[in-house]
């Protein structure tokens, strides 16, 4: 079973904050998500990645950043968190390729609230 | 450019009866991919089912159907037997070249099962 991990179920921050959120897969994917999940949006793409030290913009990027050093690790930054940002984040990896379905397996989210 | 429409927020079946949940798309891509993820109240979300733009055939996985109607830009999920488990959100999500090999997501609907 594809295994995806993140490094907190809920964390609360302060605005202004650096705020790290790590995500880990087991299963060699290629392909790495971040999203946030805000009730009546359904999930938003900001950052993904393809390849190691590779990364792209999703929809809504601004106020993130992202790291992707080793192939199963890709954490989420927030530069200095703000009230806006509380959210649900939801990792995801996929094992990538253009003729697969390249199905997406999540971690179970980490939901942060920015004070 | 893609677009995944859920119109229905919240539905409600009784127990041991079937639903169907609704799930409309737009793109102009050829060659796409449809998927419904489900997400428990624990956070997860979890993968139900597949379906390609070419596929003959509707997808089935167990008690999930796809009832995927090109022409008409629909891909409704079909919960035969519901169970008080199923109680969840459910996802309808799209990926194809359009969209980058992003994938995108819509609203979402919450279901709920009655004992």
């Amino acid at each position: 079973d594809v295994k995806v991990t993140q490094s907190s179920r809920y964390l609360v921050k302060r605005t202004g904050e650096k705020v790290f959120l790590e995500c880990v897969q087991d299963m060699d994917h290629e392909n790495m998500f971040w999203y946030r999940q805000d009730p009546g949006l359904g999930l938003r793409l900001i950052y993904f990645s393809y390849d190691v030290k590779m990364k792209e913009k999703g929809d809504i990027p601004e106020g993130y950043s992202v790291s992707r050093e080793k192939k199963e690790r890709f954490s989420l930054i927030l530069e200095s968190a703000s009230t806006n940002q509380t959210s649900m984040y939801l990792c995801a990896s996929s094992l990538g390729g253009v003729a697969v379905p390249d199905t997406q397996y999540f971690g179970p989210g980490t939901r942060l609230t920015v004070l | 450019a893609q677009k995944i429409t859920q119109t229905q927020p919240g539905m409600f079946v009784q127990e041991k009866e079937a639903v169907t949940l609704d799930c409309t798309y737009d793109t102009s891509d050829p060659s796409y991919g449809l998927f419904w993820y489900k997400q428990p109240s624990s956070g997860e979300m979890i993968f139900l089912i597949y379906q390609g733009s070419y596929d003959q055939q509707n997808a089935t996985e167990g008690r999930y159907s796809l009832n995927f109607q090109k022409a008409r830009k629909s891909a409704n999920l079909v919960i035969s037997a519901s169970q008080l488990g199923d109680s969840a959100m459910y996802f309808c999500a799209m990926r194809g070249i359009d969209g980058g090999f992003k994938t995108i997501f819509g609203a979402g609907t919450r279901l709920f099962v009655k004992a």
